[in-house]
């Protein structure tokens, strides 16, 4: 099984909706994160969590919200989709500071 | 803030030739990864360099980070079709988050 786990793998939306998207893992890591993909813009971080209790934007927060509802859970939230919000979401995990991440295998979003 | 350059953004080859990717840092690097990834799909954890000077090698692939440590390269030694993909270096700038170059896409001609 995989490490590390992201639902759905693709979605379709319309703008102005509220959609949620989740990433479990077992690798029992404190640290987790969630990145966007654009083509020609490589990983951009938008939020990512240190432990249970802790919550850091990222880079480029705006628009979306994280849950962090257990050690293995990492939730983002998109209140209301935009079309620019069209990318490729990707969650990881690491243990610590200068860790490898572990990647999950990506959502693809497509805000109509 | 730190960034990231990557060079060049894309790359065709024939297969059996010899390549490198060269990532360059603003700042110092306090862990160098790099990831492999297909089109469209997740990431594969190539490399880490922490130290300046190292050198790590996997299959046919070299990474090396400068003694000063501002930049790495990525080095495939006889490519081959299932090397094309778009490769990622990500570094640490001793602040727990990792930032990412913006990637660049290998093509290997058979």
């Amino acid at each position: 099984d995989a490490d590390v786990t992201q639902t759905p793998r693709n979605r379709i939306t319309k703008t102005g909706k509220r959609i949620m998207l989740e990433c479990s893992q077992t690798k029992g890591h404190d640290r987790m994160y969630w990145y966007r993909q654009d083509p020609g813009l490589g990983l951009r971080l938008i939020y990512y969590s240190f432990d249970v209790k802790d919550i850091n934007k990222g880079e480029i927060s705006d628009g979306y919200s994280v849950s962090r509802q257990a050690q293995a859970k990492f939730s983002l939230s998109l209140e209301s989709a935009i079309p620019n919000q069209t990318a490729l979401y990707f969650c990881a995990t690491s243990e610590g500071a200068i860790e490898t991440q572990y990647f999950g295998p990506g959502t693809r979003l497509l805000v109509l | 803030s730190q960034e990231l350059e990557q060079s060049p953004q894309s790359l065709i080859v024939q297969e059996g030739k010899n390549l490198t990717i060269n990532c360059t840092s603003s700042k110092t690097l306090y862990g160098l990864y790099w990831y492999k990834q297909k089109y469209g799909e997740g990431l594969i954890f190539l490399m880490m360099l922490q130290k300046g000077g190292e050198e790590k090698s996997h299959e046919k692939i070299t990474a090396k980070l400068d003694e000063k440590k501002q930049q790495s390269s990525l080095h495939i030694t006889a490519s081959q079709p299932s090397h094309a993909g778009i490769y990622l270096c990500g570094a640490d700038g001793n602040t727990g988050k990792l930032i990412f170059g913006q990637g660049t896409t290998l093509q290997v001609k058979p």
